[in-house]
């Protein structure tokens, strides 16, 4: 809820520019990958996956990369809009066979008109 | 479809009390998760169940207990509540492995 994202990194863009959150994961045996957003008081709504033998995902206004060789995952958003405003988390899953997630700490985007 | 809703969306408990928080998904979902989220972290597992009838411990199952009884409800339980319980509890559920996982609205508990 509310409490949700203190202390965490901010990316502040004004409305219409192109955003990127960037999300450095930690396990290299990883095959999946998820962002999600969460809106203040509400749960994680996912936006878009990816599998470990891609390296690009495009969705509707998103795009997620994802390097292997440095552990990196990022999120691309085109054009975004004050409703994008939330905080971002990537996921990756863990080994363990029941779809284990696991989550970093978020990025706060703050879209500005 | 509701999805995965959960209930209470909020309490407060005094030190030593008990409760339990309720998770119903009405996706046919076999999979279904409970986590805390406390602030400037991300969301981390309790406890997990793969399937109607089977629990499993996730990365901090301490002074939590949950059930599935049926396939579409999973309850956490926390016995003794303590001050350090104090989070925000999200129920998650997913179909299979590789798919994504479903969030609900979440629970706001307070520990005094």
């Amino acid at each position: 809820g509310e409490s949700v994202g203190l202390h965490l990194p901010t990316l502040s863009v004004q409305e219409g520019d192109n955003s990127i959150i960037n999300c450095a994961y930690s396990n290299s045996a990883s095959d999946y990958f998820i962002w999600y957003k969460q809106e203040s008081g509400k749960g994680p709504q996912f936006i878009i996956d990816i599998r470990s033998n891609m390296d690009k995902r495009q969705g509707q206004r998103v795009t997620v990369l994802l390097n292997k060789t440095v552990k990196h995952l990022s999120l691309q958003i085109a054009a975004t809009q004050p409703g994008d405003s939330a905080v971002y988390f990537c996921a990756e899953r863990g080994s363990g066979g029941y779809n284990k997630l696991i989550f970093g700490a978020g990025t706060r985007l703050a879209v500005h008109p | 479809n509701a999805g995965v809703t959960q209930t209470p969306k909020f309490r407060v408990l005094k030190t030593g009390q008990s409760m339990t928080l309720l998770c119903a998904q009405d996706m046919n979902h076999e999979y279904m998760y409970w986590y805390r989220q406390d602030p400037g972290m991300g969301l981390r597992l309790i406890h997990y169940s793969v399937g109607e009838g089977t629990t499993a411990k996730g990365e901090v199952p301490d002074g939590y207990n949950v059930s599935r009884l049926k396939k579409q409800n999973f309850l956490l339980g926390l016995e003794s509540a303590a001050p350090s319980q104090t989070s925000v509890y999200f129920c998650a559920s997913s179909y299979v492995s590789y798919n994504e996982q479903f969030f609900g609205p979440g629970t706001r508990l307070t520990v005094l």
